[in-house]
């Protein structure tokens, strides 16, 4: 069974700073790992998506690895601002599995 | 633009009472899924389809029917809602290639 886990669980930095946020999975085995934003009460906006053959993805600030043989995907986001505050999301989409698997999120608060 | 819609967007009725909850999307996906999110539980899938008249329970179906008629739709049913189906739900469709595009919401309370 996959699980899919958050660290940190929550973040608060200053505008301007870069940050990294972890996910780890138990099963190696996966498709495809995507990451999404969520705003409080709103829906999932894709970020980005890393295809199991791929090793990272990037737009704009926003770049994300895959690591399979570790099970871990890091989300960084360069030079961060009060926009980007939001939970993020990652999920998993493994082969045989038909449905994503969340991890806990990491709820980020970037000050002015 | 590439999008699935979910209608509506907020809802408040009676244990009882029937109620639809519609998804539509316009990527010409095969896959569509339901979701419900509730704090401290994260996202779990309700039910699933692979295409049209193919449809699977996902981890919590009880309470809950769909159908696939059409490719682009895939409404959700709660034929007698109780409050513990209180939650904010979301529609899903993925296509080739993997990568999934979600719905806004519907956030449905149920007294």
């Amino acid at each position: 069974k996959q699980e899919v886990t958050q660290i940190p669980a929550a973040l608060s930095v200053p505008e301007g700073e870069n940050l990294v946020l972890n996910c780890s999975f138990t099963d190696s085995a996966i498709y495809n790992l995507q990451w999404f934003r969520q705003d409080p009460g709103k829906g999932l906006t894709s970020l980005l998506l890393i295809q199991s053959s791929q090793r990272e993805q990037t737009s704009g600030r926003l770049n994300a690895s895959l690591d399979k043989s570790s099970g871990r995907s890091t989300l960084y986001i360069a030079a961060s601002q009060p926009g980007d505050s939001a939970t993020y999301l990652c999920a998993s989409d493994s082969l045989g599995f038909q449905k994503l698997v969340f991890g806990t999120g990491t709820r980020l608060l970037v000050s002015p | 633009e590439a999008q699935v819609t979910q209608n509506p967007r907020y809802l408040i009725t009676v244990t009882g009472k029937k109620l639809t909850v519609t998804c539509s999307q316009n990527m010409n996906h095969e896959y569509m899924s339901w979701y419900r999110q509730d704090p401290g539980l994260g996202l779990r899938q309700i039910y699933y389809s692979m295409n049209v008249e193919v449809t699977d329970k996902g981890d919590v179906p009880e309470g809950y029917k769909v159908s696939r008629k059409e490719k682009r739709n895939f409404p959700l049913i709660l034929e007698s809602p109780s409050p513990n189906q209180t939650s904010l739900y979301f529609c899903a469709s993925s296509g080739q290639g993997g990568g999934y595009t979600f719905g806004s919401g519907t956030r449905l309370t149920v007294v």
